[in-house]
């Protein structure tokens, strides 16, 4: 169990759709990433936050966005969805841009039909 | 070629040792780390060793960082059934860096 949550837990959204996937930081961490891995791959870096600016990007288009609140909890918004974004989200929350130990959650498994 | 490469595959008996193995590109990454991932789970971080250090060992477990090979393996002693899962290495240069990973069968 490492603290760090995230919801929903299934998803199905329809092409074209909109998404909202949600991250709560393990207690004390400041800094959370938001990963893609499709099935039978690694995960491939989307985007940190770092007290609550981006803190670096991975090569997704625009259309994926995020935000980090005050106490850290953090979104990954993706628009105009497309059926190559079905995949397993996972965001890994750390304490400092450095990911010394980042601590993953569980993943939102999105399906886009 | 792809920033971090590992074999897909592995199989092991029970009690036996484990090796996993991977190779990096990025000759700047200053963390090296592994990861276990389970069926449905989100990744578990099992170690890491900074790129200035060749060894590093945490009970069962044993990493070997061959810098200027760019080799990075995971020594598991007295492998179990439990052990059985996706092994993920990465590398950590501004962002992180993922394997495809390795699945490790461990046979009773």
């Amino acid at each position: 169990e490492t603290g760090v949550t995230q919801s929903p837990t299934h998803l199905i959204k329809t092409r074209g759709q909109q998404v909202t996937l949600r991250c709560s930081s393990q207690s004390g961490h400041n800094t959370v990433s938001w990963y893609q891995q499709a099935l039978g791959q690694g995960p491939q870096f989307i985007f940190q936050y770092y007290r609550e600016e981006e803190n670096g990007r991975g090569n997704f288009p625009p259309r994926f966005s995020g935000l980090q609140f005050p106490n850290y909890s953090s979104e990954l918004n993706v628009n105009a969805l497309e059926l190559d974004d079905s995949a397993l989200y996972l965001c890994a929350s750390s304490f400092g841009r450095v990911d010394t130990e980042a601590f993953f959650g569980q993943g939102t498994r999105l399906t886009v039909v | 070629g792809e920033d971090v490469e590992q074999s897909l595959f592995l199989s092991v008996r029970e009690g036996d040792s484990s090796v996993i193995n991977c190779t990096y590109t990025d000759s700047s990454s200053t963390y090296l780390y592994w990861y276990k991932q389970e069926p449905g789970a989100g990744l578990q971080l099992l170690t890491y060793i900074f790129s200035n250090m060749d060894m590093k060992q945490d009970q069962r477990l044993t990493v070997l960082l061959n810098k200027k090979d760019k080799h990075l393996s995971l020594r598991i002693a007295d492998t179990q059934t439990g052990d059985s899962a996706i092994y993920f290495c990465a590398g950590y240069n501004n962002d992180m860096r993922f394997g495809a990973g390795t699945r490790l069968t461990v046979k009773p």
